[in-house]
């Protein structure tokens, strides 16, 4: 699990600042995503990328900006930052081999972010 | 899209019982369907995970059914233990896709007491 970092693994900001969360990844996994989880929705995906310089949408993707220029490195951006983002953000990568699309995806330790 | 439903949100067993909880999905393309683990304040981990093609998978003390026809999948855990209680999500992929997508269902809090 050392293998995928975020950081930071807090942050405080206020409403209507751009924040940037990294997500760094060493096994060159060609699948990264982006989730956020608030008590009773579990983990609701924000952002996926199957390789860089693709990216898509998830189920929760407003006022979330992501960019994939490398394999290793999956920022997310929250462009201008409301209370509603307070969350724990989790970034998660997993490998596609041998024509599988389904693997286990690992997950960082997470980002907590505080929006007042 | 896939929608995943996940029940019960609690469950509180006494040391030794056994635990189970169900999962239900929409996609009837689904084809995998993962079950993590998330300890207080830590990330959420793989524990078990089904693919379409059987209907059990067993490792030790845990083990999870999949029914396709219902579209239905369970984690059952035996002999539960103290250092079991924690969030236990279901998932299951978009069918159809290359993405590797996962779909959470909203966890269930596992305690268990000594």
């Amino acid at each position: 699990d050392a293998g995928i970092t975020q950081s930071p693994r807090y942050k405080i900001t206020e409403t209507g600042r751009q924040v940037t969360l990294m997500c760094h990844q060493t096994w060159s996994h060609s699948y990264m995503f982006w989730y956020r989880q608030d008590l009773g929705h579990g983990l609701r995906l924000i952002y996926y990328s199957a390789a860089a310089d693709i990216t898509d949408k998830g189920e929760v993707p407003d006022g979330y900006v992501v960019s994939r220029s490398k394999t290793e490195n999956f920022p997310l951006t929250l462009e201008s930052a409301t209370r509603s983002q307070t969350s724990v953000y989790f970034c998660a990568s997993s490998e596609f081999a041998g024509g599988v699309s389904y693997n286990e995806q690992f997950f960082g330790p997470g980002t907590r972010l505080t929006v007042l | 899209g896939e929608n995943v439903e996940q029940h019960p949100s609690t469950l509180s067993v006494q040391e030794g019982d056994s635990a189970v909880i169900k999962c239900t999905y929409s996609d009837s393309a689904s084809n995998y369907f993962p079950w993590y683990k998330q300890e207080l304040g830590k990330r959420p981990q793989l524990i078990i995970d089904i693919r379409s093609n059987v209907g059990e998978k067993k490792d030790q003390r845990i083990a999870v059914t999949l029914n396709k026809t219902a579209k239905h999948f369970s984690l059952h855990i035996t002999e539960t233990q103290p250092e079991d209680s924690a969030v236990y999500f279901c998932a299951a992929n978009a069918g159809g896709t290359s993405y590797g997508k996962l779909t959470f269902g909203q966890g269930t809090i596992l305690t268990v007491h000594p």
